[in-house]
């Protein structure tokens, strides 16, 4: 049981490049979450998924998309990569029988990326 | 608008002592509430959540949190510091009605000296 991995653990980008972070969790959750974290900041939620075919926008998803095609993947997608997008991303997922249920999130990692 | 508040960046105490994380929350309604600690360049571990019920929670490594609702605090506790307890640690809410709206706050760094 691996939890939640996050595929790569540090990148590079150009401004303008493109690159998507993989993230993949074999726990079965039905929910999975993107959030960013700044330095000496807390966690930003970019997009969450509550199953299979089923995404939605967060606090900061502009410049960011994201697909949810089987429940262990859920990839986020970087299609312009800007200065302002570096950060540290974190996947994270969590089993809720309802949206009402509070779940304890399991977070994967990082990716720590930096755009230049 | 749902918000938590972690007044303190840093929170310096010596082994042995008692150790508090301070965290203000403000949500509609009645919010459940976490505490996740973060070690050096890995991810977020959970520690302990309160949903409803018994005002102290017990977590995770001695840890323990106090639900005060007239305050809308949630501090978290620990009785006896220990320096492995040195890390980032954050307080989160969310609000009943959506997975969506989690909100973390900015992260206290716990330094533990020997």
């Amino acid at each position: 049981n691996a939890g939640v991995t996050q595929t790569p653990k540090f990148r590079i980008l150009k401004i303008g490049q493109s690159m998507t972070l993989q993230c993949t969790q074999d726990m079965n959750h039905n929910y999975m979450y993107w959030y960013r974290q700044d330095p000496g900041m807390g966690l930003k939620l970019i997009y969450y998924s509550v199953g299979a075919g089923i995404t939605d926008k967060g606090e900061v998803p502009n410049g960011y998309n994201v697909s949810r095609s089987t429940t262990e993947d859920f990839p986020l997608r970087l299609e312009l990569a800007a200065p302002s997008q570096t950060s540290v991303y974190f996947c994270a997922s969590s089993y809720s029988k309802d949206v009402l249920t509070a779940d304890t999130q399991y977070f994967g990692p990082g990716t720590r990326l930096t755009v230049l | 608008a749902q918000s938590v508040a972690q007044p303190e960046d840093q929170v310096n105490v010596a082994e042995g002592n008692p150790l508090t994380v301070k965290c203000t929350y403000s949500v509609s309604g009645n919010p459940y509430l976490f505490w996740y600690v973060q070690y050096p360049n890995r991810g977020l571990q959970f520690l302990l959540k309160y949903i409803t019920g018994d005002n102290l929670v017990k977590g995770s490594y001695g840890f323990e949190a106090e639900f005060n609702k007239s305050q809308t605090s949630f501090h978290l506790k620990k009785p006896s510091a220990l320096v492995s307890d040195s890390a980032l640690y954050f307080c989160a809410v969310r609000d009943k009605s959506s997975a969506s709206k989690i909100i973390f706050g900015s992260g206290t760094r716990l330094s533990i000296r020997p």
